[in-house]
């Protein structure tokens, strides 16, 4: 199976700083990755697939790239509303995995 | 409107048996691959199971393969999962998700778009 492992597991960070999660799979992925984001109580929400193509109706602040196996996901000015859990996801090959999440907190 | 809507979670002991439902609505069902994804208390989420659109293809992450099994019925929109012998470990709040998968240069591209609400599993004596 391919492993994710995502960076960092957690963050504290204020309104309007831009943060950086990086992803890195154990083999090359292409770019074929997605990012996922979860609040708690609530089902996770897409963002981002193909690596770096925005989901429709999501903020442009939310930005991704990468390729093969090291993948980034941006938020260029935190919002309120994005303090959450983010999860990166390989759907290279099955069985698909997630990386382990980063918590992004308030500071 | 798209709506996922899982029924079926519960408390069972270890060994038992439980079956999840996800009934869909507002888009082709029959036409959507679908997949079943858990977050346990404590962890990170975890793709379980997927099925193509048409059943004829199913996946499963390691730890369930043998226990769980992935099913749908296209004439009623509904997706299923059935668990034997559960564990422990496979307590969590699982949710069913519909993957707008899309093909590009070759390759598959997945897009979890729209997901339930999750329904809660707990395996405890």
């Amino acid at each position: 199976a391919i492993q994710m492992t995502q960076s960092p597991s957690s963050l504290s960070a204020s309104v309007g700083d831009r943060i950086t999660i990086t992803c890195r799979a154990s083999q090359d992925i292409r770019d074929i990755l997605g990012w996922y984001q979860q609040k708690p109580g609530k089902a996770p929400k897409v963002l981002i697939h193909a690596a770096s193509t925005l989901q429709s109706g999501v903020s442009s602040r939310f930005s991704g790239s990468g390729s093969g196996t090291d993948f980034t996901l941006t938020i260029s000015s935190l919002q309120p509303e994005d303090f959450a859990t983010y999860y990166c996801l390989q759907d290279y090959s099955y069985p698909l995995t997630f990386g382990q999440g980063t918590k992004v907190e308030i500071k | 409107e798209v709506q996922l809507v899982e029924s079926g979670g519960g408390l069972v002991q270890p060994g038992g048996s439980l079956r999840l439902s996800c009934t869909a609505s507002g888009f082709t069902f029959s036409s959507s691959y679908m997949n079943w994804v858990r977050l346990a208390p404590g962890k990170g989420l975890e793709w379980v199971a997927s099925i193509k659109p048409d059943g004829s293809e199913k996946n499963y992450v390691d730890s369930v393969k043998g226990r769980f099994t992935i099913s749908r019925d296209n004439a009623k929109n509904a997706l299923s999962l059935q668990m034997n012998n559960l564990r422990a470990e496979d307590t969590a709040v699982y949710y069913c998700s519909r993957d707008q998968a899309y093909g590009r240069g070759g390759y598959y591209y997945s897009v979890f778009d729209h997901w339930g609400q999750g329904t809660l599993v707990t395996v405890s004596s």
